[in-house]
This record gives structure tokens, C-alpha cells and sequence, in this order.
């Protein structure tokens, strides 16, 4: 396994057009996080998962947004409508719940443009 | 108040000299804390985490954590061109999510 994979890596779309973007988190971890990160800021929490159940939704979230990971193995981030806003690199995390379970590793990310 | 700040730099230091890091949390209830490296257009890669007040050292890199002050920082000894990127501080949150700082831009100069 190589590490968390992220699909696309570069999207360009017009206002108000739907995107969805995937992850692929390392297969033996169970947890998968959705960040974004605009230019000069850190990465900010949207969402996470355990195995299938999303636990956790950034009260930031946009109902816009929304994430599924059905089976518990990779993971997509989907966005309506979408905003100028929006642009932002959108980075997806794995980790494994357990004594060490917030050693969090980052896929390379997302980046959208939205014109 | 953002529940974990940094200084945005630009931190600039001579190349072989110790870079100071630095960081602060507002939740007393944080438990973990993170530092991860961000070269420009990449993604943040974990350098260290620490859980227990005191210093922790792994080759040139040491964190240091005091809960009493929330403060938490990263100390990287005999700089290289190569340590240049963006330092981000973490505090771990329930179920294992991130809250980041800003991050610390650090330039190393040849």
C-alpha cells in the first residue's frame, strides 16, 4: 500500500456545477477525515469516518457538502452547486483508532478552482 | 480566539542554526499534539506528536509540550535548506480529528 490516494488531483469547474472528488485511505486503517485548506491557512476539519459511519460533520459544513464511504473502505466528498468560495485544496486523512489512533496520514490532495 | 494559534512568520534562519517553533491551544482538554511539515503545493506530512508534558527528541527535531501554559513547540537543530516549508501545529481532537493552527512559514538561508 502506498498511502492515501486522492482522485483528482487538480479540478477546474464553473459556478454552480456539482463535483465529487474520492479517497482512498491506507487499506488497515478504519478511520477516513475530510479537511480543506485555502491558501495561507491550515487544514480545517469538514468530516470523518469510522469504518462506515460518518461520526462527525463540521458544524462550517455547508449542506452543499456531503461525504459517503459505504463500505468502509474509500471515501467521496461531493459538492453542489458549487461556489467560488469552494476553491480550496481538499485533502483526505486515514488513520487507525487504537493507542496511537491520531497519527493521521494525508493524501495529496484535491485542489479545486471553481470559475 | 482560534483554538490553536502560530505565528505566521516568515521565520528565517541561517543555514546549521536551531529554529524555534512555536505554538499555543485554547482546549484544556486536548490530550495530543501534532507537528506537521507542508512543503508548498504538497500535503502536510507528520514530523512528530507528543502526549506528554516535557520534550520528546527524534534526530534534529524536538517537541515540547507544557499543558500548565498550553503552549507546545518544535525546536529543529542544525537547519537545512531543506527544513524550509510551512509548520503546522495540531491538537488532537475526539475521534482522532485535527485541529490545525495556521501554520509557521520557515525559510532556511544557505
Amino acid at each position: 500500500d502506498t498511502g492515501v490516494s486522492q482522485d483528482p488531483r487538480h479540478k477546474i469547474t464553473k459556478r454552480g456545477q456539482n463535483v465529487t472528488f474520492r479517497c482512498d485511505p491506507i487499506s488497515e486503517h478504519n478511520r477516513l477525515y475530510w479537511y480543506r485548506q485555502t491558501l495561507g491557512q491550515g487544514p480545517e476539519f469538514l468530516t470523518y469516518f469510522q469504518n462506515e459511519a460518518q461520526l462527525e460533520k463540521s458544524r462550517l459544513l455547508s449542506d452543499r457538502f456531503s461525504a459517503e464511504r459505504p463500505k468502509g473502505s474509500f471515501s467521496t466528498l461531493e459538492i453542489q452547486r458549487t461556489e467560488q468560495g469552494d476553491s480550496a485544496m481538499y485533502l483526505c486523512a486515514s488513520s487507525l483508532a487504537g493507542a496511537m489512533d491520531t497519527e493521521a496520514f494525508f493524501g495529496q490532495g484535491t485542489r479545486l478552482t471553481v470559475v | 480566539q482560534k483554538e490553536v494559534e502560530q505565528n505566521s512568520g516568515p521565520l528565517s534562519v541561517p543555514e546549521g542554526a536551531i529554529a524555534s517553533l512555536n505554538c499555543t491551544y485554547s482546549d484544556r482538554g486536548s490530550q495530543s499534539f501534532f507537528w506537521y511539515r507542508q512543503y508548498s503545493g504538497k500535503s502536510p506530512e507528520l514530523i512528530m506528536f507528543i502526549y506528554s508534558n516535557g520534550d520528546k527528541e527524534d534526530g534534529r527535531f524536538t517537541a515540547q509540550l507544557n499543558k500548565a501554559s498550553q503552549y507546545v513547540s518544535l525546536l529543529i537543530r542544525d537547519s537545512q535548506p531543506s527544513d524550509s516549508a510551512t509548520y503546522l501545529c495540531a491538537g488532537g481532537g475526539r475521534g482522532g480529528k485535527l485541529i490545525f493552527g495556521q501554520g509557521t512559514e520557515l525559510s532556511v538561508k544557505p
